[in-house]
């Protein structure tokens, strides 16, 4: 069964540093998606994207953020400079198109130090 | 009023009992509505789509109620393998989706 995945499992980072986040979406999906959850809270939408250009996006993606899909397969959110506050399990999702089911990957937990 | 309003948990169940879910949205406007569920430090798995006139896969039976902006799950005859957190997922337009906040189901023994 076809499946997202994502790279790196955990990432630690220090505190003002870049990280890139890495996701493969299924490979006929056509609209993908980040999401975020802080510990013991609710999953967040942080972004959609589709036809290489962003969607919609959540008051949470601010400008340090940024996605791309730099090539046919991996679909990347960077943190440009990251504040403690970005620690959290980072959820890639795709789906065939708008509305239909989302399937998750494996998350990134990020830690902040 | 949240977007998305869940049950508080944990709920705490023998084996074999039968648990009902509730969820509330608030937007009026929502297209789809969906039940993921989540094990611990997981990634949300989708459970089963909610359609108006109501659906059922095997053990789960979900309904949707559109005036009254109400979501509901039901498990009957519930498992060990059924201790999770069920998310309330609604999209109220475009991709992006709205989590609840989740309910805890814990089967026992």
């Amino acid at each position: 069964e076809p499946e997202v995945t994502q790279t790196p499992s955990h990432q630690v980072t220090q505190m003002g540093q870049e990280v890139i986040l890495r996701c493969v979406p299924i490979s006929n999906h056509l609209y993908f998606y980040w999401y975020r959850q802080i510990l013991g809270q609710k999953v967040e939408f942080l972004v959609s994207f589709y036809n290489n250009e962003i969607s919609e996006k959540s008051e949470i993606f601010d400008d340090q953020f940024s996605v791309e899909r730099p090539d046919g397969s991996n679909f990347t959110l960077k943190i440009r400079s990251t504040k403690l506050e970005d620690s959290a399990m980072y959820f890639c999702a795709s789906s065939e198109a708008v509305g239909e089911t989302q399937y998750f990957g494996p998350g990134t937990r990020l830690l902040v130090l | 009023r949240k977007e998305v309003e869940q049950d508080p948990g944990p709920f705490n169940v023998p084996e074999g009992a039968t648990v009902a879910f509730n969820c509330t949205y608030s937007n009026s406007a929502s297209q789809s509505f969906f039940w993921y569920r989540q094990d611990c430090r997981k990634e949300p798995k989708l459970l089963m789509s909610v359609y108006s006139s109501g659906n059922e896969d095997g053990r789960f039976t979900a309904q949707l109620n559109r005036a009254s902006q109400y979501i509901s799950l039901l498990i009957r005859d519930s498992k060990l393998s059924d201790s999770a957190t069920y998310l309330c997922v609604v999209n109220p337009q475009g991709g992006k989706l709205i989590f609840g906040q989740g309910t805890e189901l814990s089967v026992k023994p």
